[in-house]
């Protein structure tokens, strides 16, 4: 089954103690992403990677690292969360290849992450 | 900023159609119409997409005005499953820099 899987889906942490969120698909999708959603302020880009090795920032990328070393994974990183960091985090994928392409957007089913 | 205006909310009774609309009048001549929703808190899930003819899967159908400033989602037989946030959105289709810009959406209430 065509996927994007998240780990962890929920997440209690205190400030200041690093912590990766994974993001792993299985459709050899080029184009990966995350997104964050808070109340009021919609979906917002954190970070995307075109393919293996590009990596750039999208709107909010304060605060978070990623990279992108196999084409399978993206993994999200906060290397010293803060609570403005409190949030739902989605990844997402997409091919990048213009046979039968759509553009649809996969996303994983969220990560739900508090820092107090 | 969303390219998009969408109602915040809208009702619709089960087994009835819902219509959903958009407008988007700034769309450029080569951007695509894009429909996702979100249940609860979910990720978001594709729903259809087209440029400037109608277009319709087995979820819904998109009918797009002739002008392209305008747009409407219709779920032909609403049930209480499709109660969600229905984002429209607009974007080029071979775009891997540009993402997905999702406004704030319509949420539609199915009830029974």
């Amino acid at each position: 089954e065509a996927q994007v899987t998240q780990n962890p889906r929920y997440l209690i942490t205190v400030t200041g103690k690093k912590l990766t969120v994974t993001c792993s698909q299985n459709m050899n999708h080029e184009y990966m992403s995350w997104y964050r959603q808070d109340p009021g302020l919609g979906l917002r880009q954190i970070y995307y990677s075109m393919n293996v090795e590009v990596t750039d920032k999208g709107d909010v990328p304060e605060g978070y690292k990623v990279s992108r070393k196999e084409k399978r994974n993206f993994p999200l990183i906060l290397e010293s969360p803060s609570p403005n960091q409190t949030s739902l985090y989605f990844c997402a994928s997409r091919t990048s290849g213009r046979a039968a392409y759509t553009g649809e957007l996969f996303f994983g089913e969220g990560s739900r992450l508090t820092v107090l | 900023d969303a390219k998009t205006t969408q109602p915040p909310s809208m009702d619709c009774a089960e087994g009835r159609a819902a219509n959903l609309p958009c407008n988007h009048s700034t769309i450029s001549g080569n951007e695509y119409v894009y429909w996702y929703r979100q249940i609860h808190s979910q990720g978001p899930q594709y729903i259809i997409h087209g440029l400037k003819n109608n277009e319709t899967n087995e979820m819904a159908s998109l009918i797009i005005t002739e002008d392209r400033k305008s747009s409407t989602l219709i779920l032909p037989h609403a049930t209480l499953r499709d109660t969600a946030v229905y984002y429209c959105i607009v974007s080029l289709l071979f775009s891997g820099n540009t993402p997905l810009v999702f406004g704030k959406g319509t949420r539609l209430s199915v009830i029974a």
